[in-house]
């Protein structure tokens, strides 16, 4: 069974600070996605990850696939209050790409 | 342009009822999943439909059952629901069913729903 473990779950930080969350597996992904959930409504896909060691930017916004493909992290620079969110990375499950297995996810909390 | 759309938005039960939950999918998208994010967790993978068949399956029981129509608008069902069952049902659409890789799904706002 592919589990995606996510760390930490909570984490709370003022305004401007820099914060990194993580996404490790004892298993290979051919790709990773990450997701911003808020309250009341759905995850909102944020990127994909395919390649291992790749690093993609999104404004403030750095992601990384370990290069075993099994690990992938979100670094967020200068947080905003509007980053506060729940966020979550997913895989496609082994033996079936129409499935997503997701992790237990990071609650972000920014403060102002 | 609309987005995926669910309803209803918070539905209340009682135990050994039946529910039915129901999605649109965004216009032109032809595939639909459906999940259950239990608080505190990550989405659980139900069913996928595509072209009204059902193309993928996750680890639930017999209980939960699916189907999608001509108009690619899909229901989930549920029977003799359970206190376990309490969670946010969440449906995702996409183009193709997409065995082949990227591809993006776009979820709904979700359907809260609580078993009492």
């Amino acid at each position: 069974t592919q589990l995606l473990e996510q760390s930490p779950q909570f984490l709370s930080i003022q305004e401007g600070e820099n914060l990194t969350v993580y996404c490790n597996s004892s298993s290979v992904f051919s790709s990773l996605q990450w997701y911003r959930q808020e309250p009341g409504e759905g995850p909102v896909l944020l990127v994909t990850v395919v390649t291992g060691g790749e690093v993609k930017k999104l404004k403030r916004l750095t992601f990384q696939f370990g290069d075993a493909r099994k690990d992938s992290s979100l670094h967020i620079t200068a947080a905003q209050t509007g980053d506060t969110g729940l966020y979550l990375c997913a895989g496609p499950t082994s033996g079936s790409a129409r499935q997503l297995t997701f992790g237990s996810g990071t609650q972000l909390t920014v403060l102002p | 342009d609309a987005g995926v759309t669910q309803s209803p938005t918070h539905l209340i039960k009682t135990r050994g009822q039946h529910v039915t939950l129901r999605c649109s999918p965004i216009s032109g998208h032809k595939s639909v999943s459906w999940y259950q994010q239990v608080l505190g967790q990550g989405p659980q993978f139900i069913f996928q439909y595509y072209e009204k068949e059902e193309r993928g399956r996750g680890n639930f029981p017999d209980r939960f059952s699916a189907r999608q129509f001509p108009n690619y608008s899909s229901e989930l069902n549920v029977n003799a629901l359970l206190l376990g069952d309490s969670a946010l049902y969440l449906c995702a659409s996409r183009i193709t069913q997409g065995t082949g890789y990227p591809y993006e799904q776009y979820f709904g706002p979700g359907t809260r729903l609580t078993v009492t």
